[in-house]
């Protein structure tokens, strides 16, 4: 149980689009879920905090209006990169936790690598 | 505020060889705290959790990690690296995941 997708797992997409990544919890509903990029050899940084049915809660330094999500449903969020350009060719990566847990363990999508030309 | 500092951002070990990487945290209260691993060009893999019950943690692959609140530290042992334990190492603290920078484990035959 307890298990996350995200889709599409590649994207490649041309400077000045948007792309919409989704992240999923197949098995369980999530009211919190949470979303990473990841750098080449770096570690993962949160970005921002997805809570169903409200707004999004951002990291300092991470824009808004650049990195639009979405949690319309117990059981998917949406991150959508606008206007992308080269320097946001990264790997995303969501997570989600059981809303009944007292231990926050985390359980995370298999992530999207996203590549900007 | 809750964070989390990985020690070493590169471990080499020898095949059979025990493994050690460091981990320590911050917190204003208990935490939960989490290893996991990373395989190139993969997704992260929960090694184990600590969650204010045991100290001694067993995980999965024969890792292990202990609780040592004295310290403030919960560092990920084994005592016999394997070839297919080569992979990135986070630690991460609780309910609102930060991850640490990392722990590149390399394992040498």
């Amino acid at each position: 149980g307890a298990v996350v997708s995200q889709h599409p797992s590649w994207v490649i997409c041309k400077s000045g689009t948007s792309v919409k990544i989704e992240c999923r919890s197949l098995d369980f509903q999530a009211t919190t879920m949470f979303w990473y990029r990841q750098f080449p050899k770096q570690s993962l940084m949160l970005m921002a905090t997805s809570n169903e049915g409200s707004k999004a809660t951002y990291e300092q330094g991470v824009e808004k209006d650049k990195f639009l999500i979405n949690h319309a449903s117990l059981t998917l969020s949406t991150l959508t990169v606008t206007s992308a350009h080269p320097e946001d060719s990264s790997f995303y990566i969501c997570s989600a936790n059981l809303p009944s847990g007292r231990s926050h363990e985390q359980y995370f999508g298999p992530g999207t690598r996203l590549t900007v030309t | 505020a809750q964070s989390v500092t990985q020690l070493d951002s590169h471990v080499s070990v020898s095949e059979g060889t025990p493994v050690l990487l460091r981990c320590n945290y911050s917190s204003s209260y208990s935490p939960s705290l989490f290893w996991y691993v990373q395989h190139p060009n993969k997704g992260l893999q929960l090694l184990l959790k600590y969650t204010s019950a045991a100290t001694l943690v067993k995980g999965i692959n024969g890792f292990e990690a202990e609780f040592k609140k004295s310290e403030t530290s919960f560092h990920l042992t084994k005592p016999s690296a394997h070839m297919s334990d080569a992979a990135e190492y986070f630690c991460v603290v609780s309910d609102h995941p930060r991850f640490g920078a990392g722990t590149r484990l390399t394992v040498k035959p």
